[in-house]
Order: C-alpha cells, then structure tokens, then sequence
C-alpha cells in the first residue's frame, strides 16, 4: 500500500493555458475524489468518481474542468483556459467503499497549481 | 446545504496540557463527522470519525472527539499535548444519507509551546 500520488506535485502556467493533473489511488480502491483548497481555507469538494463512474459534481466544476477515471483506477483532471483564480492545491483522495472503512477518505500530496 | 465552523483560527497550549479544538456542524441527515491534519507541505491525515454508536470516538495519536447531538459539536481533544502535535486541523462533515460530498471547515491551526 503505497498511499494516494498525485503528479505533478506543482505546476505553473501562463494564463489561458491547459493543464492536466493525474491521480493514482490506493491500489483497489473503487472511490476516487477531488478537491481543491486554496490557501487560508479547507478543502472543497468537487467531484466523486466510484469506479469509472463520476456520481457527483460540485457547482464549483465549471464548464472548464474535467474530470475522468477511464478504467476505474486512475484519475485525471484538466483545466482549460486556466485564470488566476484556479491557483490553488488540488487534492485527490480515495476509499474503498465495500470495506468497513467505506467513509474513511485517504488523500494524496495535492498539486499546487500557480497561474501567472 | 451542509457546513462547519471551526470557530478559533488559532489554539495555542502548553506541551502537556489538554487541548480541545472546536467544531460545530450542520447537516440535513444524520452526520458523519471526520477529524484530519494537515502538516505543512503534506497531505491531510486522518485522525478519526464519528459514524453511529459511543459519542465518544478515538482516534490515531491519542486524539478523541465527542459526538454531543444536541450541541451538534464535535470537539477534537487530547489529554496531553506534544510539541509535535503542532498542525492545521480540519473538522469535517458528510451528509450520512449517501451523498458522498464532504464538506470541511476552515481549519484551526494548533501550536503547542514547549
């Protein structure tokens, strides 16, 4: 059990850029999810994915962010067009629902993301 | 909609003395409660949860919450505090009906003075 990664660990880009964030859960775990927490603040939900099903989505996951989990494992989340504001960290997290420990969530390292 | 308050930016409390964080909770359903830290430049750790049963929950590092319903609080304590307890805690709920959304406070910062 190596434990949630997340790559890159930090990322800087221009503004109106793309970027794309990866997450790797704890090997068989079926729930994935992503936050973001920006400084003096906690983390915010924005998506859930169990298997490669995304169940639920925040208001916050506007039109240019996307999420996906092709093949139930790993996980990606892209930013288009990045502004300032989606300067943050970008947490993933994940838990396997049918173990006793269903609601316990396991989170990464997060990448910081900074838009210049 | 669900929320949480952590009503004290910052606890400062001498290595060895107890220390209490505060959280306070609101939520449609029946609660599921989540305490995590968070050292710097690391992910969020879990401490320890509150799903049903004893109101009184232990967790890892010799942490413990109690669940009071009618206070609808969930208050982080340890009996003795250590220098390395020193971190950001996040109190933290889940509306227990099956929605899976978390939703966390805005984090207390602990020092403990050696």
């Amino acid at each position: 059990d190596t434990g949630v990664s997340q790559d890159p660990r930090h990322k800087i880009t221009k503004r109106g850029q793309n970027v794309t964030f990866r997450c790797d859960p704890i090997s068989e775990h079926n729930r994935l999810y992503w936050y973001r927490q920006t400084l003096g603040q906690g983390p915010e939900f924005l998506t859930y994915f169990q298997n490669e099903a995304q169940l639920e989505k925040s208001r916050l996951l506007s039109d240019r962010f996307s999420a996906e989990r092709p093949k139930g494992s790993f996980s990606t989340l892209e930013i288009q067009r990045t502004e300032q504001g989606d300067s943050a960290m970008y947490l993933c997290a994940s838990s396997l629902v049918s173990s006793g420990d269903a609601d316990t969530q396991y989170f990464g390292p997060g990448t910081r993301l900074t838009v210049l | 909609a669900q929320s949480v308050a952590q009503p004290e930016d910052q606890v400062n409390v001498a290595e060895g003395n107890p220390l209490t964080v505060k959280c306070t909770y609101s939520v449609s359903g029946n609660p599921y409660l989540f305490w995590y830290v968070q050292y710097p430049n690391r992910g969020l750790q879990f401490l320890l949860k509150y799903i049903t049963g004893d109101n009184l929950v232990k967790g890892s590092y010799g942490f413990e919450a109690e669940f009071n319903k009618s206070q609808t609080s969930f208050h982080l304590k340890k009996p003795s505090a250590l220098v390395s307890d020193s971190a950001l805690y996040f109190c933290a709920v889940r509306d227990g009906r099956g929605y899976q959304k978390v939703t966390f406070g805005t984090g207390t910062k602990l020092q403990v003075i050696p």
